[in-house]
């Protein structure tokens, strides 16, 4: 069965600490996608990044990077000199088929 | 302003009662989705629809209903036999289904029991 575990349920940083979150999946596929979205207080979900299972490199954006490895099924997130702004719920998700499989998210709060 | 939309914002259901819940995207997506998010918890897949007039349940479509009569629109029922529906309800929206698209979400709708 596929699955996405996002261990870190809630995270609290000062700003301008690096704060990293994990998350593991399960799939029997050998092509898989994997998601990564925002979700402020607002509610609605924010895009981040799609990282397909055939490119293993890390990519980096502004603050942001990922790291997915393929042999420990990770693909992990990690934010450099966190804001307050960053503070939010972090989703990473799979999607097989077209159906996305959602972790259960982890709270991150990053306070001055 | 490309997007979608979702509304109301807030809504509240008396028991017994049916509600629908809006999703309009003018994004020219073919593909769109509703989710219901619980507090604490992930997303999960209510229902999909891939082209106008077809739609497939999802992980939890017992009590609601959809139509998908044009592409723009995807409402949502939340009928009287969902028995517990409070929750944050989320419509997304892609190209196409498959694992490469990238689905879009729109800002949400809470709904709420009275």
């Amino acid at each position: 069965a596929q699955k996405v575990t996002q261990a870190q349920t809630e995270i609290s940083v000062v700003e301008k600490e690096d704060v990293t979150l994990d998350c593991v999946y399960e799939t029997r596929d050998t092509t898989y996608y994997l998601f990564w979205y925002k979700q402020p207080p607002s509610g609605e979900l924010v895009f981040l990044i799609r990282r397909n299972s055939f490119d293993e490199q890390n990519e980096i954006s502004g603050r942001y990077s990922w790291n997915f490895q393929k042999s420990t099924s990770s693909f992990n997130f990690t934010i450099t000199a966190s804001q307050v702004v960053d503070s939010a719920v972090y989703f990473c998700a799979l999607n097989q088929g077209g159906k996305l499989i959602f972790g259960q998210g982890t709270e991150l709060s990053v306070k001055p | 302003d490309g997007g979608i939309t979702q509304s109301p914002k807030y809504l509240f259901r008396k028991e017994g009662q049916n509600v629908t819940l809006s999703c309009e995207q003018n994004l020219n997506h073919d593909a769109m989705y509703w989710y219901r998010q619980d507090p604490g918890q992930g997303l999960r897949l209510i229902y999909y629809s891939q082209i106008v007039n077809d739609f497939q349940k999802g992980d939890i479509a017992e009590g609601y209903s959809v139509s998908r009569e044009k592409k723009e629109s995807f409402p949502l029922t939340v009928t009287s036999a969902q028995k517990n529906p409070t929750a944050f309800y989320l419509c997304a929206s892609s190209r196409i289904t498959g694992g490469a698209e990238t689905q879009y979400f729109g800002p949400g709708t809470r709904l709420l029991v009275l």
